[in-house]
C-alpha cells in the first residue's frame, strides 16, 4: 500500500532560524496537503498542492510538490514560537480523498 | 470550533469494555474519515464513510467497527478493548480544496 515518510522526525530551531521537513510517497500522488498539529490540540489544514513542480507561499511558509508528484516540502523562514508543533504531509494517490498522513515532523522553537 | 464535533473529549475505561464515539460532520459535509493517533505518532487512517456507506478502509481492526447515519453522523465503536487501543481518535470531514476538517478528538484511555 501506499507510504509517506517525512523527515526529519524532531527538529529543534533557535527562534529566527528557518526550518524545512520533507515527505517522500511510495506511489505517485494525485496530490498532497500540509497539516499543522499544535501541542494537546488538532491537526489543521495549512494547503494543498496539486500540480507537478507547484510552489505556495504563505507568508513565511513556502510549500513545494516535486515534479514527479512523489515528494514535497515545506519551509519555514525565520522561525517564531509561534510556529510550534507538528507538521503532517498527507498524500492522496486515488479518488476517494482517503490521506494517507507522513509520522510528521515534531517542530521545537527556542525564543 | 471548527464544525466537525466529536464526543466526548475523554473517555477513560477498563481492558475489555466496549465504548462508542460519535461524530457529526460539518454541516453539509457528506464524509467521515476516522483516524486514530497513538501518543508521539502520527495519524493512522482507520475507516471513511460517504452519505450512509463504507468508501474505504484501513488498518481498522476487527474488534472496531463503525457507521454512519441518515442524518450524516458517525459513530465508531471499540470492543474488547486493550491497553494499546489508548490513543486520539480522531474524526474529519472533506470539502474540496479545503483539505480535511477535523474534530478536535477523543482521546481514550484504558486502564
Amino acid at each position: 500500500g501506499q507510504q509517506v515518510m517525512q523527515i526529519p522526525q524532531y527538529q529543534h530551531v533557535q527562534e529566527g532560524e528557518d526550518f524545512t521537513t520533507y515527505c517522500n510517497s511510495s506511489t505517485t500522488l494525485s496530490n498532497i496537503q500540509w497539516y499543522k498539529q499544535r501541542p494537546g490540540g488538532h491537526p489543521v489544514f495549512l494547503i494543498q498542492l496539486v500540480k507537478s513542480g507547484e510552489v505556495k507561499k504563505q507568508k513565511r511558509l513556502t510549500f513545494q510538490f516535486g515534479e514527479a508528484k512523489k515528494n514535497s516540502s515545506l519551509h519555514i523562514t525565520a522561525t517564531q514560537t509561534t510556529d510550534v508543533g507538528t507538521y503532517f504531509c498527507a498524500g492522496s494517490g486515488n479518488a476517494g480523498n482517503m490521506l494517507t498522513f507522513g509520522g510528521g515532523t515534531r517542530l521545537m522553537v527556542k525564543p | 470550533d471548527s464544525g466537525v464535533t466529536q464526543t466526548p473529549k475523554h473517555l477513560i475505561t477498563a481492558t475489555g469494555q466496549r465504548v462508542t464515539l460519535r461524530c457529526s460532520p460539518r454541516s453539509g459535509d457528506l464524509s467521515v474519515y476516522w483516524y486514530q493517533q497513538s501518543l508521539d505518532q502520527g495519524l493512522q487512517f482507520l475507516i471513511q464513510y460517504y452519505n450512509g456507506e463504507e468508501r474505504a478502509k484501513g488498518n481498522i481492526l476487527e474488534r472496531f467497527s463503525a457507521q454512519q447515519f441518515p442524518d450524516l453522523h458517525s459513530e465508531l465503536n471499540l470492543s474488547s478493548l486493550e491497553l494499546g487501543d489508548s490513543a486520539l481518535y480522531f474524526c474529519a470531514s472533506y470539502r474540496g480544496n479545503y483539505g480535511y476538517t477535523f474534530g478536535s478528538g477523543t482521546r481514550l484511555t484504558v486502564v
